[in-house]
């Protein structure tokens, strides 16, 4: 069954330091991959999103993502968090079949120190 | 442009209650969904619609029904409500699954 994989439930991070949250997926093909934020409260926000071509996508908010076909990862980046990066983010991938679904990861809450 | 909104926003009901979540998009997308959120477990989707006219099972549909009203409405409804359907309660809509999914703010919903 297709599913994907967000090993940390948690992360912390110094303001200014790099940050990277792992995500990892199980499907058949290649498939459509985006990274969502959710700050407190609210709903759900489009960060980046992978279909093809580039292996690397650039997004909002300086984060970018590298699609590895080898590892079925699609880890998400930030070279340098600010304090308002605090927010849960959220893997996802899109089936490529008639269900139109997307299947969420179950977030990696991150915690920005000062 | 609003984008997706939702109505309400909180909502406390009694076991046994009935209500319906409201599910509006002026981006004139086809596809609407529902999912619910709860700790830890990501989003996990209910109902979605392909296009006007047509509704399909998620991975959660127990309890709950939809009604596709027309292009731009999508509404759940909880016949009777359950403290297991205690929960965020998400709506969303795209053009074509291959696009991005653009989210309401969220119903909290709690189930006594």
């Amino acid at each position: 069954a297709q599913s994907v994989t967000q090993p940390d439930i948690h992360i912390t991070v110094s303001e200014g330091a790099s940050l990277e949250l792992r995500c990892n997926y199980s499907y058949g093909a290649t498939p459509y991959l985006f990274w969502y934020v959710q700050s407190p409260g609210q709903g759900l926000q489009l960060l980046l999103k992978y279909f093809s071509g580039d292996t690397l996508v650039q997004g909002i908010k300086g984060f970018e993502a590298e699609f590895k076909r080898s590892q079925s990862s699609f880890n998400l980046r930030k070279p340098s968090v600010h304090w308002s990066d605090a927010a849960e983010y959220f893997c996802a991938v899109a089936l490529m079949d008639s269900s139109y679904k997307l299947i969420f990861g179950s977030g990696t809450r991150l915690l920005v120190r000062p | 442009n609003a984008g997706v909104t939702q109505t309400p926003k909180f909502q406390v009901l009694k076991t046994g209650q009935s209500m319906t979540l409201q599910c509006a998009q002026d981006m004139n997308h086809n596809s609407m969904y529902w999912y619910r959120q709860d700790p830890g477990m990501g989003l996990r989707l209910i109902y979605y619609s392909a296009s006007e006219g047509t509704t399909d099972k998620g991975e959660v549909p127990n309890g709950y029904n939809v009604s596709r009203l027309n292009k731009r409405e999508f509404s759940l409804r909880l016949e009777s409500a359950a403290p297991s359907q205690t929960s965020v309660y998400f709506c969303a809509s795209n053009q074509v699954v291959s696009e991005t999914q653009y989210f309401g703010p969220g119903t909290r919903l709690l189930v006594l």
